[in-house]
């Protein structure tokens, strides 16, 4: 079975600072991807970046970037010049590959404080 | 334009009752999804059907009910709402999967109430 693990239920940071969020996961699976998905209080669910296991180059979008560590199996999320917008649940979710079924972490709350 | 979307937004209604929550999408899409987020904001899959077959059941009691139609389509019923229902209930949408990966679409949640 897949576990996710996000080990910060809450974290705060500065409005243009820099912040990691954390997440763990255990599979026996060498084909999987992984991802970042954020949830504003509209509770919209918004992808915010994604980690396929086989590349081992990081995978960055704008702002955001990420930490793949696959033999420690772990992957941060980097969120840099922090906005306000950026306010929102974060989930970290892994997909064996060819099977479209998530496991969701249990998330982490960011505020961002101006 | 909205490519998920779901109705209601908000339902509250009482124990014992039999409920339902729509959900279409527009992008399509063959495979659609239900997900359940608890109080705590724990998001678990609940069911998957690709192209109006039914692909992932999960642990969950035989008094809910997913019904496709068609493709664009997948509805929820629940029968005889127990208080632990009370949740946000999101559906999805992806292409079906052949090797690799398909992004999926979520839709704005449904919040149930159960009283």
């Amino acid at each position: 079975a897949q576990t996710v693990t996000q080990s910060q239920p809450e974290m705060s940071v500065q409005e243009a600072e820099t912040v990691t969020l954390s997440c763990t996961y255990d599979t026996s699976e060498s084909n999987y991807y992984l991802f970042w998905y954020k949830q504003p209080p509209s509770r919209q669910m918004i992808l915010v970046i994604r980690q396929e296991a086989y590349k081992q180059q990081n995978a960055t979008e704008n702002r955001f970037s990420v930490n793949f560590q696959k033999a420690a199996k772990s992957f941060s999320l980097k969120i840099s010049d922090s906005q306000l917008g950026d306010t929102a649940m974060y989930f970290c979710a892994f997909m064996r590959g060819n099977f479209n079924k998530f496991y969701f972490g249990s998330g982490t709350k960011l505020n961002v404080k101006p | 334009d909205t490519a998920v979307s779901q109705t209601p937004k908000y339902l509250v209604t009482q124990m014992g009752n039999d409920k339902s929550i729509k959900c279409e999408q527009n992008l399509g899409h063959d495979t659609m999804y239900w997900y359940k987020q608890d109080s705590k904001k724990f998001l678990k899959i609940m069911f998957s059907y690709n192209n109006k077959e039914l692909i992932i059941n999960e642990t969950v009691p035989n008094r809910f009910s997913p019904k496709s139609p068609d493709k664009a389509h997948l509805n929820l019923h629940i029968n005889s709402l127990e208080l632990g229902d009370s949740a946000v209930y999101f559906c999805a949408s992806s292409r079906a999967t052949s090797g690799g990966y398909n992004e999926q679409f979520f839709g704005p949640g449904t919040r149930l109430t159960v009283l």
